[in-house]
């Protein structure tokens, strides 16, 4: 089973727009980081966002922020104020065991959406 | 400070051929791990190196080897290639590579003939 789900391939959105990537994980671990990468066509994988499991607040970065659902096992990224160089792949991916040290330490990646950005 | 550097960005092997691939992590950092990107696939997991040995492995075949040095640049080998293994070759560095973000570096894009 999948443990990391990106349920939107593609994602139009225009300019200055907030936008909500989607991400629903699956884990029995309660002790976990969620991650949001943004790829662009270059390929490198550059770090948004990270949430750990039990973090009280909702993580935010700039213009990018985390809704995490614990009980729905959701974690999606929104996006306030969109602009054309947004235009990327994203990518949710998680990691058990970072609190008391278990962790395997590879990341577990989602499919990825891919975002545009009309002007 | 420095992000994380790979290299050759890009490289065209034939089939049956050998590769190796570099990768320099952030100043600092001592864990570094490699991850296989194809369009079928996704990202995957190849391995971790932390402190010159391999931490953990992903499920890829023996063809698919690694190495970490003193200084913790990382290398990763790959013998008789074949065409399944054209992908992009991601590297990414973390300080302890259990609690902390990993970051990426460029990648490399293999192409096998």
């Amino acid at each position: 089973a999948q443990k990391i789900t990106q349920t939107q391939p593609g994602m139009f959105v225009q300019e200055k727009e907030a936008v909500t990537l989607d991400c629903t994980y699956d884990t029995s671990d309660p002790s976990y980081g969620l991650f949001w990468y943004k790829q662009p066509s270059s390929g490198e994988m550059i770090f948004l966002i990270y949430q750990g499991s039990y973090d009280q607040q909702n993580a935010t970065e700039g213009r990018y922020s985390l809704n995490f659902q614990k009980a729905r096992k959701s974690a999606n990224l929104v996006i306030s104020a969109s602009q054309l160089g947004d235009s990327a792949m994203y990518f949710c991916a998680m990691r058990e065991g970072v609190y008391y040290g278990g962790s395997q330490g590879n990341l577990i990646f989602g499919k990825g959406t891919k975002l545009s950005v009309k002007p | 400070k420095a992000g994380v550097t790979q290299t050759p960005r890009y490289l065209i092997k034939t089939r049956g051929q050998q590769v190796t691939l570099s990768c320099s992590p952030i100043s600092g950092h001592r864990s570094v791990s490699w991850y296989q990107q194809t369009p079928g696939q996704g990202l995957q997991f190849l391995f971790e190196y932390f402190s010159e040995t391999q931490r953990n492995k992903g499920n890829f075949p023996g063809r698919f080897s690694g190495r970490q040095f003193s200084n913790s640049r990382s290398e990763m080998n790959v013998s008789t290639l074949e065409l399944g293994d054209s992908a992009l070759y991601l590297c990414a560095s973390s300080f302890d590579g259990r609690s902390d973000t990993q970051y990426f570096g460029p990648g490399t894009r293999l192409t096998v003939l």
